[in-house]
């Protein structure tokens, strides 16, 4: 069965690089989603990336996938107080509409 | 385009009660998509169609939960009757190729 866990939650300072964490199931995922919800708000897609490149770099954002260890990170450099949010990594398989299988999200406070 | 865009933003009902949440998708997605968001199980999806077609609704809790999609730029979501422990927030996103879009949710509280 498909299966996405990350750690519930991470704090850091302003300023610091932040590093947040997935790991999924499903060999056969395609794609890998990274989205981002603040407070009383729905879910932001911030980027993406397919199962056959290993980096994706978006201004403050890098995306890393170990397709291995499918083990997929998001990196936010310079981490700023709104960056502050619950964060979800995704997976689905092809681009065909098939569903996402979402995350349980981890929240990142980000502290002055 | 507006975003997918759903209404209400805010449901407060009493138990026992039918409830109805809307959603219009973005134009052009032919992927619509029904998530259930709680505290205790995170992001749940429920159902979602294909071309108006609903592809897999495995996710619905019971059969008091429905769902339909009559046209390319509208769908609901039913719940009748209403129980507490249905009170959640309800997300529709859409979606064309490789992109998913959510709405801003519906905050539902059954009391």
């Amino acid at each position: 069965g498909e299966d996405v866990e990350q750690s519930l939650f991470l704090s850091v300072r302003e300023g610091d690089s932040s590093v947040i964490n997935c790991t999924y199931t499903d060999s056969s995922s395609t794609y890998l989603y990274w989205y981002k919800q603040e407070p009383g708000a729905g879910l932001q897609l911030l980027t993406y990336i397919f199962s056959n490149m290993d980096m994706k770099q978006d201004q403050r954002l890098t995306v890393l996938l170990n397709k291995k260890d499918k083990h997929l990170s998001l990196r936010i450099a310079d981490t700023q107080t709104g960056d502050s949010a619950i964060y979800f990594c995704a997976e689905s398989k092809d681009n065909a509409g098939n569903m996402l299988t979402f995350g349980g999200g981890t929240r990142l406070m980000v502290k002055p | 385009d507006a975003g997918v865009i759903q209404s209400p933003r805010h449901e407060v009902t009493e138990m026992g009660q039918e409830v109805t949440l809307r959603c219009k998708p973005i134009s052009g997605h032919n992927s619509l998509f029904w998530y259930r968001q709680t505290m205790m199980r995170g992001l749940e999806l429920l159902i979602y169609f294909n071309n108006n077609v609903p592809i897999d609704d495995s996710g619905m809790p019971e059969d008091r939960f429905s769902a339909k999609m009559p046209n390319a730029s509208f769908s609901t979501l039913k719940i009748q009757p209403s129980e507490p422990r249905d009170s959640a927030v309800y997300f529709c996103a859409s979606r064309q190729n490789t992109e998913a879009f959510f709405g801003q949710g519906t905050r539902l509280t059954v009391v």
